[in-house]
């Protein structure tokens, strides 16, 4: 099994709609949970973290993390054009030096 | 704002050659990571660094990388000796002692042929 895995799309939907994207995992001693956007081409960019269980809102963006089904979401409201991109989620436990471990990536595509 | 630069952009390189990356972290930042993306896979960590030598490797990072932080500013990763494997986008993070964040620069494309 996968440490994290991640439905890679690609995902399209109309300008407006509410977008769920969502990563599982195995590693129970994750505690951090990240959710990346990266365009095509360029680094990573971090969105959101989460550390371990809970909701956390950010404007259009809100992440949340099940420990419990190791299920980890983010739901981007009212999506824009520009939202079209790669997501990414990331994850760690805690104490080391902060190695990050990637989902796949999922590509969105937010059409007008 | 501050951000991680890296350069070169895209590197060609001949199989067996080696090849430098060099990257400049955030000023303050105390924590230095190498990742790579093969193209359609995921991002892999590779290595961190921090208080000048390797904190975590990962099984990726053989006897064939190496990571320096030759002055204040710079940070690289040496390949020795270049595999047709090695062709990936590599990306330089960096983090302050404080925070969870890392920064990523934009990457250096790496081709080996």
């Amino acid at each position: 099994q996968k440490e994290v895995e991640q439905d890679p799309g690609p995902l399209s939907v109309p300008e407006g709609a509410i977008v769920s994207l969502n990563c599982t995992y195995s590693n129970s001693a994750f505690q951090y949970f990240m959710w990346y956007r990266q365009y095509s081409r360029k680094g990573p960019e971090l969105l959101m973290y989460t550390y371990s269980s809970g909701n956390k809102e950010d404007g259009r963006f809100t992440a949340q993390v099940d420990k419990s089904s190791k299920y980890i979401s983010l739901f981007i409201r009212d999506s824009q054009p520009s939202d079209s991109a790669t997501y990414l989620c990331a994850m760690r436990p805690s104490g080391g030096y902060n190695k990050l471990i990637f989902g796949a990536g999922t590509r969105l595509a937010v059409h007008p | 704002e501050p951000e991680v630069t890296q350069t070169p952009s895209h590197q060609v390189t001949q199989m067996g050659q080696e090849v430098i990356l060099r990257c400049v972290p955030i000023s303050n930042h105390l924590y230095f990571y190498w990742y790579r993306q093969i193209l359609g896979q995921k991002v892999e960590f590779l290595v961190s660094f921090y208080n000048n030598e390797i904190s975590e490797k990962s099984e990726i990072f053989d006897d064939q990388f190496s990571v320096e932080r030759p002055d204040g500013s710079n940070f690289t990763l040496k390949i020795r000796s270049t595999k047709l494997e090695d062709s990936a986008m590599y990306f330089c993070a960096s983090r302050d002692g404080g925070e969870e964040t890392q920064y990523f620069g934009p990457g250096t494309r790496l081709l080996v042929l």
